[in-house]
């Protein structure tokens, strides 16, 4: 089992759509955890970090649930700029962060 | 003003050369990564340090050797290049060790002839 896995996609949706994204990660100690985002032959931007209550950044919203070890982003009305590859990140509790293999998102006019 | 840079962006070179690539970050950060992304985009650290000292080394061939002169940069040297050393090698920096948000360099592009 990958230490961090995320579906490839892609996912393709029009724009105003909600598309949610999950991961899940092996290691039940892991502490931290991310959504970065990438756009194509960009570097990685951290677009929220998820915390145990949940957190919502305007129509971006990530869930924790450590009890299934999964990680959740949620957007809401999409807009064509969010089309982009996005990571989960899960740091291991100890020294190290593991980056998922992204999902990708295309959003459609 | 660039928070992380590395230079080159681009590499282009022959098998069995030596090559190295430049990371500087002006964001006071005691800890820098390396990471590579293959064709697949699938994103592996490849070394960490914390304070100029090596944390973390993962399972790279020792043709790799990370070099960090001060806190503000870490370089990545590989020797005798090979054709599946051929990436996008980002740099980043986080303020601690850790857990903590990591800014990214915009990625050096190195291909193997």
């Amino acid at each position: 089992r990958k230490e961090v896995e995320q579906d490839p996609g892609p996912f393709n949706v029009p724009e105003g759509a909600t598309v949610a994204f999950n991961c899940t990660y092996s290691n039940s100690a892991s502490q931290s955890f991310f959504w970065y985002r990438q756009d194509c032959r960009k570097e990685p931007k951290l677009l929220m970090s998820v915390y145990s209550s949940g957190n919502e950044d305007g129509r971006f919203t990530a869930q924790l649930n450590r009890a299934s070890q999964y990680i959740s982003l949620l957007i809401r009305d999409s807009k064509l700029s969010d089309s982009a590859t996005y990571l989960c990140v899960v740091n291991d509790g100890g020294f190290k962060t593991i980056f998922g293999a992204g999902t990708r998102l295309f959003v459609k006019a | 003003d660039t928070a992380v840079s590395q230079t080159p962006k681009y590499l282009v070179t022959q098998m069995g050369n030596d090559k190295s690539i430049k990371c500087e970050q002006n964001l006071g950060h005691d800890t820098m990564y390396w990471y590579k992304q293959d064709s697949k985009k699938f994103l592996k650290i490849m070394f960490s340090y914390n304070n100029k000292e090596l944390i973390i080394n993962e399972t790279v061939p020792n043709r790799f050797s990370p070099k960090s002169p001060d806190k503000a940069h870490l370089n990545l040297h590989i020797n005798s290049l090979e054709l599946g050393d051929s990436a996008v090698y980002f740099c980043a920096s986080s303020q601690v060790f850790g857990g903590e948000t990591q800014y990214f360099g915009p990625g050096t592009r190195l291909l193997v002839l």
